[in-house]
């Protein structure tokens, strides 16, 4: 089925330690987005893409990297990890022809 | 920059009740609006989205939107919830373009409405 698939479903990792999510699309999508999910505050823009090799910062970039090395993977990575850091990360991609937006399935981390 | 404001934190309903979720962006120009929803545990499912043309919006589920540009608004209703609605719901804005156009394609969230429906 295509669509985007995140890697690991869940995690749970020491601060301090570093860690990548991974977001893979077949799709063809040029442009892919990290979100992270907390509660009341709904989803915000960590990183996005807008076509491969060209990345740019969101709301919330701070603590974050991403690379964008071809069209299909978009990984996130914390190079430090920290308590706030605790969230559910969401990788979307938009097909720029239609503005239509397809979500993956979401990384629970929880820094401890 | 674009905000978006929900309402409601927490909806609380029994079934056969109407809905309504109230959803407001800051920014009047050309602009996008989706809802989408999560089911406990999934990810973000398109309710139904705005472009242009009938300012009433059909989505899936007997869901749908109304976008009233005067009031920077775009609300969420639905005549009769079932037990199956109970889920939380994010209005999310697409816009403005700048100059640049950097901004094009980048959603902005509001805060997220937890609707629970009592059978």
């Amino acid at each position: 089925t295509a669509g985007i698939t995140q890697a690991p479903t869940s995690q749970i990792l020491a601060a301090g330690r570093s860690m990548t999510l991974r977001c893979t699309q077949d799709m063809r999508h040029n442009a892919m987005y990290w979100y992270r999910q907390d509660l009341g505050l709904g989803l915000r823009l960590i990183h996005y893409s807008n076509t491969a090799g060209t990345t740019g910062k969101g709301e919330v970039p701070d603590g974050y990297s991403v690379s964008r090395a071809n069209t299909d993977d978009f990984p996130l990575t914390l190079a430090s990890a920290v308590p706030s850091q605790t969230s559910v990360y969401f990788c979307a991609s938009r097909d720029s022809g239609t503005i239509a937006y397809t979500f993956g399935s979401g990384t629970r981390l929880t820094v401890v | 920059a674009q905000s978006v404001s929900q309402h409601n934190h927490h909806v609380i309903l029994s079934e056969a009740a109407s809905l309504e979720l109230g959803c407001n962006y800051s920014y009047g120009g050309t602009v996008n609006l989706f809802w989408y929803v999560q089911y406990p545990g999934q990810h973000l499912q398109l309710l139904l989205k705005y472009f242009s043309g009938d300012p009433l919006v059909k989505g899936i589920k007997g869901f749908e939107a109304e976008f009233i540009k005067s009031k920077f608004s775009f609300n969420l209703r639905k005549p009769s919830v079932q037990w199956s609605d109970t889920a939380e719901y994010f209005c999310a804005v697409n816009g403005p373009m700048n100059a640049g156009g950097t901004s094009y394609g980048k959603l902005t969230f509001g805060q997220g409405t937890i609707l629970t429906v009592h059978p």
